[in-house]
């Protein structure tokens, strides 16, 4: 099975910072990697896949990297809107597994 | 515009089967590429996909559970149903249906439209 380990698993910031998530996989997934945003008693909403491709719709200010099995998440300008739990995907041929999230709270 | 909705019990007993029903529009199950997957959330924890049901009837499970599992597809409802044999109180979570990303190969599953979500409590 392919484990996807997320770092960290809370992030206290302000509005404005720089938020930088990583999400490291345990074996090679090449860029099949997607990044979910999820508020609390709601679904998750994709934020991008094959690891830097935006979702229609969703701002700019998300954006999305990898490098060999590291992964990686940044939101350029935190906006209130942003305070969530974020999580990574594999989709590899025909398995997917989630990361256990990470929380960007209020600091 | 894409929706999907999720329906069944709220409360089931251990060892009970489990029936849940997603409800979609917008969307076919007979256009090739689509295909809808149930995925779980237990409380506080990580999300867990369980099953994917694609458009020419193919199905895929988790390994870990597709001895409980089984997915359907009613073309003429526009639903998609999962039971879930000899449930735990380790099953309880909230239950999603989700649509797949259809610009990518079969074997490339992620999800671009998820439903409300219902959740499922196992308890004596």
């Amino acid at each position: 099975d392919i484990q996807l380990t997320q770092s960290p698993s809370t992030l206290s910031a302000s509005v404005g910072d720089r938020v930088t998530i990583t999400c490291r996989a345990s074996q090679y997934i090449s860029t099949w990697l997607a990044w979910y945003q999820q508020k609390p008693g709601k679904a998750p909403k994709l934020l991008i896949y094959d690891a830097s491709t935006l979702q229609s719709g969703v701002p700019s200010r998300f954006s999305g990297s990898a490098s060999g099995t590291e992964f990686t998440l940044t939101i350029s300008s935190l906006q209130p809107d942003d305070f969530a739990t974020y999580s990574c995907q594999q989709y590899t041929s025909y398995t997917w597994t989630f990361g256990q999230g990470t929380k960007v709270e209020v600091k | 515009q894409i929706t999907l909705k999720e329906s069944g019990p709220t409360l089931v007993k251990p060892t009970q089967t489990l029936t849940l029903t997603c409800a979609f529009s917008g969307f076919s199950l007979t256009t090739p590429a689509v295909g809808v997957a149930w995925i779980r959330q237990p409380p506080g924890k990580a999300l867990e996909c369980l099953a994917l049901i694609y458009w020419n009837d193919d199905k895929r499970y988790s390994p870990s559970l597709k001895s409980r599992l089984t997915i359907t597809k009613d073309i003429s409802k526009n639903q998609v149903v999962l039971t879930m044999t000899n449930m735990d109180p380790v099953d309880t979570a909230t239950y999603y249906c989700a649509h797949r990303r259809v610009d990518s190969g079969d074997a490339y599953n992620s999800f671009d439209y998820w439903g409300q979500g219902t959740l499922v409590t196992v308890s004596s």
